[in-house]
């Protein structure tokens, strides 16, 4: 099983700063990395697919770049709304598909 | 408009069973893998598992094969999460999931506003 490492756990950034996400996996996993962002009480949304690709309707300030073992997603001026968790997944091996354990970004 | 709504949650003891139900509407239901994927209070995603459109390929973590089984019902556009000998660690949100392409159960676009399990005594 692939497991994905997230870093940092919890990331403090202020609104209209840059927050920029890492995800770590045990394992090449070429492009096969999604994000999703999730607020509280809510499922999860899908923001990426493919390390890089948007999702439809996600706003042009998320972005994804890696490949490899290595990916980052970056929100390049924090709005309000971001303020909340985000979990990377690999869909390279499976099953199972499997998540990491989360960034939760919060206000600095 | 996509729509998947799950039901069937509620308070079980330790060692009963519960069914869980996902009814969606907006898409192509049948040539759809689907997914289930829960979270525990407090912590993270963990994919629990998937079935093809047809029902003819099924696939479990290990934390729950042989105690869980997923199945469909195309004709009424549902899919379903038998779940037996559960455990306090089965404690968690169940989420219904689509995959973005037909065929395929990897990358979720469309999730349900997910049904809440709880195991205990």
């Amino acid at each position: 099983e692939i497991v994905l490492t997230q870093s940092p756990a919890t990331l403090s950034v202020s609104p209209g700063e840059r927050a920029t996400l890492s995800c770590r996996a045990s394992q090449n996993i070429n492009s096969d990395l999604a994000w999703y962002q999730q607020k509280p009480g809510q499922p999860p949304r899908l923001l990426i697919y493919g390390a890089s690709t948007r999702a439809t309707g996600i706003p042009a300030r998320f972005s994804g770049s890696g490949s490899g073992t290595e990916f980052t997603l970056t929100i390049s001026s924090l709005q309000s709304e971001d303020f909340v968790t985000y979990y990377c997944q690999q869909y390279h091996s499976w099953p199972p598909p499997t998540f990491g354990q989360g960034t939760k970004v919060e206000v600095k | 408009e996509v729509q998947l709504l799950e039901s069937g949650g509620g308070l079980v003891q330790p060692g009963g069973s519960l069914r869980l139900s996902c009814a969606v509407s907006g898409f192509n239901f049948n040539i759809y893998a689907m997914n289930w994927v829960r979270q525990a209070p407090g912590k993270g995603l963990e994919w629990v598992s998937g079935i093809s459109g047809s029902g003819g390929s099924r696939y479990y973590a290990d934390s729950v094969r042989g105690r869980f089984v997923i199945s469909r019902d195309n004709s009424k556009n549902m899919v379903f999460l038998q779940m037996n000998s559960l455990r306090a660690e089965d404690t968690a949100v169940y989420y219904c999931a689509k995959p973005r392409a037909a065929g395929t159960l990897d990358i979720l676009d469309y999730w349900g506003q997910g049904t809440l399990v709880t195991v205990s005594s």
